[in-house]
């Protein structure tokens, strides 16, 4: 089964606080990619970053980092020293070859409330 | 830069009726798709289109039809609409179907069935 779980669903911080955001996959695939998303309350779709199943090098991009362990199958989402405008609604998406298509499936998403 | 430009925004529809949402990329993106968002249940795929002429069923693709005439218009149609097809739905593109490449969203149509 294709799964993404994203077992937090609400997160509130107080600005300036580290966050992490959990993300838990499923898939037989050996080759897959992950992706986050955000959706800030405007209501559109930001992607974020994409990873394959080959690279499990961390990333970090300004404040925000990624964590990729195959081991445990999860890509959790770190936000460092959080503001008011990342509060939105993050979503992990495992895209799978299945159906030939390029299929995205998405967590639930995790919604994070930065508070000043 | 427009990206994918959703039409409309917001819309009311009575049971029954039927209605197109449209969806229009200028990216020339090869491969398009239609999602709903539903609270609790993240993003799931309707139908999808990997090239121009070509269709495909998702996870959810009852009451739902599509067309793909050219690369950049990519409408859904709901024929004879449910309460439950109550939601916001996406509309999105990506660069090829089978490279790594992300979906790009447009900003959203949130449809209320009554």
């Amino acid at each position: 089964a294709q799964k993404v779980t994203q077992a937090q669903t609400e997160i509130s911080v107080v600005e300036k606080e580290d966050v992490t955001l959990d993300c838990v996959y499923e898939t037989r695939d050996t080759t897959y990619y992950l992706f986050w998303y955000k959706q800030p309350p405007s209501g559109e779709l930001v992607f974020l970053i994409r990873r394959n199943s080959f690279d499990e090098q961390n990333e970090i991009s300004g404040r925000y980092s990624w964590n990729f362990q195959k081991s445990t199958s999860s890509f959790n989402f770190t936000i460092t020293a959080s503001q008011v405008v990342d509060s939105a609604v993050y979503f992990c998406a495992l895209r799978t070859f299945s159906g030939g298509y390029n299929k995205l499936i998405f967590g639930a998403g995790t919604r994070l409330a930065v508070h000043p | 830069t427009a990206g994918i430009t959703q039409a409309p925004t917001s819309q009311i529809l009575a049971a029954g009726r039927s209605m197109t949402l449209r969806c229009t990329q200028d990216m020339r993106h090869n491969a398009m798709y239609w999602y709903r968002q539903d609270l609790g249940l993240g993003l799931r795929l309707i139908h999808y289109s990997n090239t121009a002429g070509t269709t495909g069923k998702g996870e959810v693709p009852d009451g739902y039809s599509v067309s793909r005439a050219n690369t950049d218009d990519f409408p859904l149609t709901l024929a004879s609409a449910v309460p439950s097809q109550t939601s916001v739905y996406f509309c999105a593109s990506s660069d090829g179907a089978g490279g790594n490449q992300p979906q790009h969203f447009g900003d959203g149509t949130r449809l209320s069935i009554l």
